[in-house]
């Protein structure tokens, strides 16, 4: 079956560093979507890329999908304390009405 | 305001006991879900449904079952024959593939 992988699985960044998330498929994607996770809380959809090549912007956050449709990164920008999180992938194929496949998801832990 | 009501939010279960996961939702969403959460697992599919009185299974759907005898609801009981029933269980529902998902706040069941 589809397999989404996501790296790194824990990330360490000092308050104002970029950080990056990547996700790969192991087969082609009709869209990929990302979701935030506070600690404690709930997965929060954040956004869908649908077009090879793809790139949006939310603020600080910079989502690309891949020309091949098989990989994605979310990159942000001076992280801040408030970005605090687990980031998801999700794929979906396509083709049926199978729900999504999530990545294990990137924690990001901040330091001051 | 639209949402997604999980309930109740921690369940204790005995072994060898069914129990029953409440989802409901007021967003008029045709597709409905029920995740698992494990640490370190990121979010496996059990069930899905895509129209009331229809379901399917998701990934890992043994010792799972579900109904769907209205739009709104969505329940997932965890049976006795589930061999690892403790983990964060979510609910999400979209309008429909290729949407993104709105999860509810999540049930957390531990078997004691």
């Amino acid at each position: 079956g589809q397999q989404v992988m996501q790296i790194p699985q824990y990330q360490h960044v000092q308050e104002g560093e970029d950080f990056t998330t990547y996700c790969n498929s192991s087969t082609t994607l009709s869209n990929i979507q990302w979701y935030k996770q506070r600690p404690g809380g709930h997965p929060v959809f954040l956004i869908q890329l649908v077009k090879s090549g793809e790139v949006k912007k939310q603020k600080r956050l910079t989502f690309q999908f891949g020309e091949a449709k098989k990989n994605s990164s979310l990159h942000i920008t001076a992280t801040q304390t408030t970005d605090v999180g687990t980031y998801f992938c999700a794929g979906y194929s396509g083709g049926g009405a199978d729900g999504l496949t999530f990545g294990k998801g990137t924690h990001l832990i901040i330091q001051p | 305001d639209g949402g997604i009501t999980q309930s109740p939010k921690y369940l204790f279960r005995k072994e060898g006991q069914n129990v029953t996961l409440s989802c409901e939702q007021n967003l008029n969403h045709d597709a409905m879900y029920w995740y698992r959460q494990d640490p370190g697992q990121g979010l496996r599919l059990i069930y899905y449904s895509q129209i009331v009185n229809d379901f399917q299974k998701g990934d890992i759907a043994e010792g799972y079952s579900v109904s769907r005898e209205k739009k709104e609801s969505f329940p997932l009981t965890v049976t006795s024959a589930q061999k690892n029933p403790t983990a964060f269980y979510l609910c999400a529902s979209n309008p429909g593939p290729s949407y993104g998902y709105t999860f509810g706040s999540g049930t957390r069941l531990t078997v004691v």
